[in-house]
């Protein structure tokens, strides 16, 4: 295991479509985050997982972005009839959770440009 | 909001001598801040962290220093390579959150060989 996997690196859509992307933590980390980055700004949180449980959604993620985790394992971001303010770089994270913090380490990021 | 301040979009540094980022933040339930550095196409890549509890924290050439009181943070680089190029950003989380990250903007670090 060498790290936090998202799949797809890069998606071009067009407005309108539905798009899904996913993300595989690192294995023995039960909380996986999702952020989204846009060009000159810190990543912003979307929501995130303790196991399967979604424990928390930003105000910023609209009716149209569902997140699960099934099985606590990976996890799928779906953007439903996406808009051109989606085009981001969508980030996904993983930690430990245990008490105390602990480091939460990233994936590659999944670039989507919305046209 | 923004709860993560860095104020410095960019700094421009010489080889071999110290390059240090500044962070400031406002929510005093912050209990853990960290540092990410990042590359172009690429995701964050954790470098270090520190508790609320400690006042610095070293590892190899990175040290953190942690000002409570001031609501303040540094990243302080030494000696500077030209590798270290890359935009770096300052985070910071708490407990009571669920322990998510709330980043600052970045700064872009240019090593100057």
């Amino acid at each position: 295991d060498t790290g936090v996997s998202q799949n797809p690196r890069h998606k071009i859509t067009k407005r309108g479509q539905n798009v899904t992307f996913r993300c595989d933590p690192i294995s023995e980390h039960n909380r996986l985050y999702w952020y989204r980055q846009t060009l000159g700004q810190g990543p912003e949180f979307l929501t995130y997982f303790q196991n399967e449980a979604q424990l928390e959604k930003s105000r910023l993620l609209s009716d149209r972005f569902s997140a699960e985790r099934p099985k606590g394992s990976f996890s799928t971001l779906e953007i439903q009839r996406t808009e051109q303010g989606d085009s981001a770089m969508y980030l996904c994270a993983s930690s430990l959770g245990r008490l105390g913090n602990t480091e939460a380490f990233f994936g590659q990021g999944t670039r989507l440009t919305v046209v | 909001d923004q709860q993560v301040k860095q104020n410095s979009p960019s700094l421009s540094v010489q080889e071999g001598r110290i390059s240090i980022l500044n962070c400031d933040y406002t929510n005093s339930m912050f209990d853990y801040f960290l540092w990410y550095k990042k590359y172009p196409a690429e995701g964050p890549t954790f470098l270090i962290s520190i508790s609320s509890i400690k006042d610095k924290n070293e590892d190899g050439r990175f040290t953190v220093f942690l000002n409570k009181s001031a609501k303040h943070l540094s990243l302080h680089i030494v000696p500077s390579q030209p590798g270290d190029s890359a935009v770096y950003f300052c985070a910071a989380s708490a407990k009571e959150y669920g322990n998510k990250l709330v980043f600052g903007a970045g700064t872009i670090l240019r090593v100057k060989s």
